[in-house]
């Protein structure tokens, strides 16, 4: 069963600091999702990546996906109050009934 | 574009009355997923749907939810009887192509169920 683990799970940091986040996956996919969740609010697809290697970027936001290692990071630079939400990945699975399994997600607070 | 509508986007009732909950999806998807959203279970997938044909069921708890999509364009879920514990809020979402390979998965505002 594939299993997808985010962290950190919280996060704050301060505006203009830098930080990544990681998503371990358990069993062999090359095709990964990052999304963004505010509060109340719906899923924003942020990211597809779907390769090994593939790096995708938008504003402060980079994206990488290491299908060896099982890994994908979202990277933040120089975070703005903005970047404050809720961000998940999410793997699909193989074999069989095909699905998008999601982690946790990672709660981002930015501090001015 | 319209996104994912679903309806209702809030619901209270109470334990044993029976939740409808609908959905459609964007025009020219054909795929069509319910998630359940909860702080304790993060997003479970419920349901899949592909060209109207309900293609794994597994994640639908148990025989007090069921779920249709009688054509391309609309969707219930349905719990009957509900009860405390399916307080949640449930997201419908679409995509293209028969089942997910890289296509991006497009999410409604969700309906926030909560049952008393």
């Amino acid at each position: 069963e594939l299993k997808v683990e985010q962290n950190p799970l919280f996060l704050s940091m301060q505006e203009g600091k830098n930080y990544t986040i990681y998503c371990n996956y358990s069993t062999t996919s090359d095709r990964l999702y990052w999304y963004r969740q505010d509060p109340g609010k719906s899923l924003e697809s942020l990211f597809v990546l779907l390769s090994n290697g593939a790096v995708k970027q938008e504003g402060r936001l980079m994206a990488s996906l290491d299908t060896k290692a099982r890994l994908s990071t979202l990277h933040i630079t120089a975070a703005v109050h903005d970047l404050s939400a809720t961000y998940f990945c999410a793997v699909e699975s193989k074999g069989g009934s095909e699905k998008l399994v999601f982690g946790k997600g990672t709660k981002l607070t930015v501090n001015p | 574009d319209a996104g994912v509508i679903q309806s209702p986007r809030h619901e209270v009732t109470e334990m044993g009355q029976e939740v409808t909950l609908r959905c459609k999806p964007i025009s020219g998807h054909n795929s069509l997923f319910w998630y359940r959203q909860t702080m304790m279970r993060g997003l479970e997938l419920l349901i899949y749907f592909n060209n109207n044909v309900p293609i794994d069921d597994s994640g639908m708890p148990e025989d007090r939810f069921s779920a249709k999509m009688p054509n391309a364009s609309f969707s219930t879920l349905k719990i009957q009887p509900s009860e405390p514990r399916d307080s949640a809020v449930y997201f419908c979402a679409s995509s293209w192509g028969r089942f997910l390979s890289g296509n991006t998965i497009y999410f409604g505002e969700g309906s926030w169920l909560t049952v008393v």
